[in-house]
């Protein structure tokens, strides 16, 4: 069984704070992928990243970053400097190997204010 | 379509009445998911087909839920005998391959409220 867990389930911050939000996940195999996906007011889930189980490397793309540690089974993001526009639900997703169904945490609510 | 089609966009059923919800899923993408989001709530994941696979059906809640998909393509999730608790916006999604290393794609829901 695979299982994720977004223990933050609301959080607001003021624009231009900086924000993490928490992902771990459980999963018996060892090829993987992470993922995340934002769901804008609007309803439709976009996805963000993807990152795979042999690839510890953190990546940064403009205001965002994620930060993965297999020793810790997260997968944290970070939103740099954020923005009103930042305020959506953030999901966190597995998939492995022995699994194909696609997992997904409870979601972190974030609110952004001016 | 360009992207994941799902219809109709809202779906308003008395309780007690079948409904199908159909999801027309990226042309070329082998890997269909149904999930349910409840309001406030995350994912919950329903059923996955895999091409011609048998699907995985380990998420759907009852034996009034059932989905299939025809020539790999089109699914059509049909919920029989609605109930309240069923109210919740339905989410289909599909990815290329088999490959695990490829995003899913959304269609952007069905609202279903049974009254």
């Amino acid at each position: 069984a695979q299982k994720v867990t977004q223990a933050q389930t609301e959080i607001s911050v003021v624009e231009k704070e900086d924000v993490t939000l928490d992902c771990v996940y459980e999963t018996r195999d060892t090829t993987y992928y992470l993922f995340w996906y934002k769901q804008p007011p609007s309803g439709e889930l976009v996805f963000l990243i993807r990152r795979n189980s042999f690839d510890e490397q953190n990546e940064i793309s403009g205001r965002y970053s994620w930060n993965f540690q297999k020793s810790t089974s997260s997968f944290n993001f970070t939103i740099t400097a954020s923005q009103v526009v930042d305020s959506a639900v953030y999901f966190c997703a597995l998939t492995s190997g022995s699994a194909r169904q696609l997992t997904f945490g409870s979601g972190t609510q974030l609110t952004v204010l001016p | 379509g360009a992207g994941v089609s799902q219809s109709p966009s809202n779906k308003v059923t008395e309780k007690g009445k079948d409904v199908e919800l159909r999801c027309d899923p990226i042309s070329g993408h082998t890997a269909l998911y149904w999930y349910r989001q409840s309001l406030g709530q995350g994912l919950e994941f329903l059923i996955y087909f895999q091409g011609n696979s048998a699907p995985d059906k380990s998420g759907l809640p009852s034996d009034r839920f059932s989905a299939e998909r025809t020539g790999g393509s089109v699914s059509t999730l049909t919920i029989q005998r609605t109930q309240q608790e069923d109210s919740a916006v339905y989410l289909c999604a599909s990815r290329t391959g088999r490959d695990m290393n490829t995003e899913a794609f959304f269609g952007q829901g069905t609202r279903l409220t049974v009254v």
